[in-house]
């Protein structure tokens, strides 16, 4: 059972702003927000995660609404290695030792 | 260079073979974890090691078998495959129980193809 859904695929223009979006709307109190990337044939990278507040990083910033049914992943200025499938992955604090569930994600293509 | 290393890189092996793959990490983490990509699916769990002790095992067949001698390295001990085990085989590892709980760091894999 998916905590997540994510649009499939979304394609991105080099240079713009790339906005992920991901529904959460049985998310916990204690559940965190996590966001990797997978390239092709690489491992999973971790982007950035938040639980209320919004978050960002030299690589992101992430949009958690105020009800935290949702959140949106910002790629300020996307580049052709940005291309990858992104996961966003509910957690709870609570989890012990690190078990992360992946989806499917979404294939995010940056064309020039 | 994200600090953990798989080899090998790429594996080809016969049902009746017996291979391991390795993983290190120089992060200095109490976590490790196996992963199984297979194609056109999402990454599943298979094993987690915290503090060289086994605490979690998602009902992975018996012919994967899993061993941390120390906090660093992580095998995974292959034996009698079936061609469906072909995958990309990934190791990762965190730090549990602080602030960065669920960063994981994974490695480049290992592309195992059983013939």
């Amino acid at each position: 059972d998916a905590k997540t859904t994510q649009p499939t695929s979304m394609d991105c223009a080099e240079g713009r702003a790339a906005n992920l979006p991901c529904n959460h709307s049985t998310i916990s109190g204690n559940e965190y927000v996590y966001w990797y990337r997978q390239i092709h044939s690489q491992g999973p990278q971790y982007i950035i995660h938040g639980l209320k507040n919004n978050e960002t990083n030299e690589m992101a910033s992430l949009i958690i609404t105020e009800d935290r049914k949702s959140s949106t992943l910002i790629l300020p200025h996307a580049t052709l290695r940005d291309t990858a499938v992104y996961y966003c992955i509910v957690r709870a604090t609570t989890d012990s030792w690190g078990k992360l569930q992946f989806g499917a994600g979404t294939q995010v293509v940056v064309t020039p | 260079e994200t600090g953990v290393t798989q080899t090998p890189r790429h594996l080809v092996m016969g049902m009746t073979n017996k291979k391991s793959l390795k993983c290190e990490q120089h992060l200095g983490h109490n976590a490790m974890y196996w992963y199984k990509q297979s194609a056109k699916k999402p990454l599943e769990l298979m094993f987690v090691y915290n503090f060289k002790e086994q605490t979690e095992n998602n009902s992975v067949p018996s012919r994967f078998s899993p061993e941390c001698p120390n906090s660093s390295h992580l095998f995974l001990h292959l034996h009698t495959l079936q061609p469906e085990d072909s995958a990309l085989y990934l190791c990762a590892s965190s730090q549990e129980g602080g602030r960065a709980d669920g960063e994981q760091f994974f490695g480049p894999g290992t592309r195992l193809t059983v013939l």
